[in-house]
């Protein structure tokens, strides 16, 4: 069945600090993954998709078969970074965009 | 610039009672969600549509029906509200996939739905 884990409920660094929120996959086919975001008072929003390849306000996230991860890392994380994420997998066949999702990580970047 | 808005922001009902939750899209998507939002939980998908009077269940559409008698509009019905359906509720809409990948979701700022 397919899965997404998201390990982490509550995540807290400094600004500065390097950043990496957690994501694991479950699924039998080929894997098309992304990363969305809800800033505080702000709708969901897609961040960035693997398929792309980009990065986003200073964001990477690798797709790694192997592990069946596809965790979010920053290098120096910013006090605006400070928002819930999502981990979402394509789902159900790729003509609906079906998503499934994490349970979501709170992150806070403290001063 | 894609707009995706939902009828209420807030909403307080009644145990029983029948609950209505619009939707509507200003982008022509053929595709569109309903989700429940819970923490611990993330987004759990009750309900899709694909095209017009087409719909399919998500992972949890127990005691929710929808409709989609317009491409732009996507209703989420609560036959009799119950204590555990108390969430946030978000819209999402989407093109059809191309053939460049799948589409991103564009999503409603949400309906908080409290239930006594």
């Amino acid at each position: 069945a397919q899965r997404v884990t998201q390990p982490e409920k509550l995540l807290s660094v400094f600004k500065g600090a390097p950043v990496e929120l957690k994501c694991n996959y479950s699924y039998s086919g080929s894997p098309e993954l992304f990363w969305y975001v809800q800033y505080s008072r702000q709708r969901l929003q897609l961040l960035l998709r693997h398929i792309s390849r980009e990065s986003i306000k200073g964001f990477t996230a690798d797709l790694n078969k192997g592990e069946t991860s596809f965790h979010l890392k920053k290098p120096f994380a910013q006090e605006e970074d400070s928002a819930m994420y999502y981990c979402a997998l394509l789902t159900g066949g790729t003509s609906y965009g079906k998503l499934t999702f994490g349970q979501g990580t709170i992150l806070t970047v403290h001063p | 610039d894609v707009k995706v808005t939902q009828s209420s922001r807030y909403l307080v009902k009644r145990t029983g009672e029948k609950v209505f939750l619009e939707c509507v899209q200003d982008m022509d998507h053929e595709n569109m969600f309903w989700y429940r939002q819970d923490p611990g939980l993330g987004l759990r998908l009750i309900y899709f549509s694909y095209d017009v009077k087409m719909k399919e269940k998500g992972d949890i559409p127990e005691g929710y029906s929808v409709s989609r008698e317009k491409k732009e509009r996507f209703s989420l019905i609560l036959e009799s509200a119950s204590t555990n359906q108390t969430s946030m509720y978000l819209c999402a809409s989407s093109r059809r996939t191309s053939g460049t990948g799948p589409e991103t979701q564009y999503f409603g700022p949400g309906t908080r739905l409290l239930v006594l």
